[in-house]
């Protein structure tokens, strides 16, 4: 039972325009989300996270949408650059101020920025 | 983010053998943690290692499978235990992030480490 869902598992866009991942989850006790944005033979790198008392973060060309009810996350990527070719990764955490940190991650969705 | 390495980076073994891959981050961390990525899946968390304590497995992984150290604040080892065909995957080490928040969940992972078995 997948509780953290990327369903694209490809995106393609053109370089300048916008690139929109989604992710949706199901377990209703995740409270915060992240990105990680993974390249070949490299860990994945954190990219940005919201936590579920706000349904917006920005930093620089990247934003992640949260939408409670719908359980449905969006990373927007603008403008999108070649660079940004990369496999991302959306994940959760239930955590509220506990110990246990586990992240839950999505299957991935590869991006690729043509120029 | 702390700069975490790994070795092996990659490795070709044969089944029944045991591989350890060592996690060594360059500040001190209260907790580290292993994760595995078979071939077109999604990270799976593997265990929570402690410095000074048991780790502590998610279901589906046991001790004797996948026994971990971490003798200090900075270093931390997997071992991969009498492989199969199956335990080919990526294993990605990963520390937890400070935050100027009170509360940060971030994670900061490691480069990996390819592991065949044939």
């Amino acid at each position: 039972d997948q509780q953290v869902k990327q369903n694209s598992p490809s995106l393609s866009v053109q370089e300048g325009r916008i690139s929109i991942l989604n992710c949706d989850y199901t377990n209703s006790m995740f409270d915060y989300f992240l990105w990680y944005k993974k390249y070949p033979a490299e860990g994945p790198t954190f990219l940005i996270s919201i936590s579920s008392i706000k349904d917006k973060n920005e930093d620089g060309r990247f934003t992640v949408f949260l939408n409670k009810s719908a359980k449905h996350l969006s990373l927007h990527i603008v403008p999108s650059q070649p660079g940004d070719s990369a496999v991302y990764f959306c994940a959760a955490s239930g955590n509220s101020g506990g110990s246990n940190y586990k992240l839950t991650f999505g299957k991935g969705t590869l991006l690729t920025v043509n120029p | 983010s702390a700069v975490i390495s790994q070795k092996p980076s990659r490795d070709i073994c044969q089944r029944g053998t045991s591989l350890t891959i060592q996690c060594q981050v360059d500040s001190q961390v209260t907790m580290m943690f292993w994760y595995r990525q078979q071939p077109g899946q999604s990270l799976t968390l593997i265990a929570t290692a402690n410095q000074g304590s048991e780790a502590t497995y998610e279901s589906g992984f046991v001790i004797d499978k996948f026994p971990i150290s971490r003798p200090n604040l900075t270093f931390s080892t997997l071992t991969v235990s009498n492989m199969s065909p199956e335990d080919s995957s990526i294993y990605l080490c990963s520390v937890l992030g400070t935050g100027s928040t009170t509360v940060s969940y971030e994670q900061y992972f490691g480069p990996g480490t390819r592991l065949t078995v044939t």
